[in-house]
């Protein structure tokens, strides 16, 4: 069955980098793009970006372009998002979410568990 | 953006009946509308794509209707297992998703 694992929770300081994984099983990688989610209390669902893991194609929410930066490793199946220069505003649940084929890129019939990102110092 | 007024925030209603949650666009998105159900302390899964059309596997007491800016989520017979969170998301142009309505049961 498809799966979706995603890296465990992060505690890291304002102003560093963290890097957030997704580990895809159960289908071929290439074969779907892969979206990021972002989920506050606050804000809600927020789409951050696309990647086609075939191409490394990307595309963003223009609110999230120089936060956040998509990659992927096809010889793992695994896609990346890291995100910069980082706040206590964007401590959240991040999601990575596989396309459905056929539709729209944008509909997401599988969601990872969610990575915890807490931004303290 | 395009953004999406969902209602209600939060709903109770019991076993059985049959609820409605609504999803108004700030522009005409050609039903390209989606609903996502979050379980608490789990990722969303999605419902129903296209407005009306029941993803693989969904029961059938689920379906969407709707059409311009405004849509909806009817859920017949309710059952226990259908305390959730639900979200409907817009995918016309970039992404955007309603607040939520959490749904409990009285």
């Amino acid at each position: 069955q498809v799966q979706l694992q995603q890296s465990g929770a992060e505690l890291v300081k304002p102003g560093t980098s963290v890097k957030l994984s997704c580990k895809a099983s159960g289908y071929t990688f290439t074969s779907n793009h892969m979206n990021w989610i972002k989920q506050t209390t606050g804000q809600g669902l927020e789409w951050i970006g696309i990647i086609n893991p075939g191409s490394g194609g990307t595309s963003y929410n223009v609110k999230f372009k120089g936060k956040a930066t998509l990659t992927v490793d096809k010889s793992s199946s695994t896609a990346f998002m890291q995100l910069s220069s980082l706040t206590p505003e964007d401590s959240a649940v991040y999601y990575c979410a596989r396309s459905v084929r056929g539709i729209t890129s944008y509909v997401m019939d599988a969601w990872g568990q969610g990575a915890s990102v807490t931004v303290s110092s | 953006d395009i953004q999406m007024t969902q209602s209600p925030a939060s709903l109770s209603a019991s076993l059985g009946e049959t609820v409605t949650i609504e999803c108004r666009a700030s522009e005409d998105i050609y039903n390209g509308l989606a609903w996502y159900q979050q379980k608490p302390g789990k990722s969303p899964q999605l419902l129903i794509y296209n407005a009306n059309s029941l993803h693989t596997g969904v029961p059938s007491r689920f379906s969407g209707s709707g059409s311009g800016t405004q849509y909806s989520l009817k859920i017949n017979s309710l059952q226990s297992e259908d305390v959730a969170s639900y979200f409907c998301q817009q995918y016309y142009d970039y992404p955007t998703f309603g607040s939520g309505t959490k749904l409990e049961i009285k």
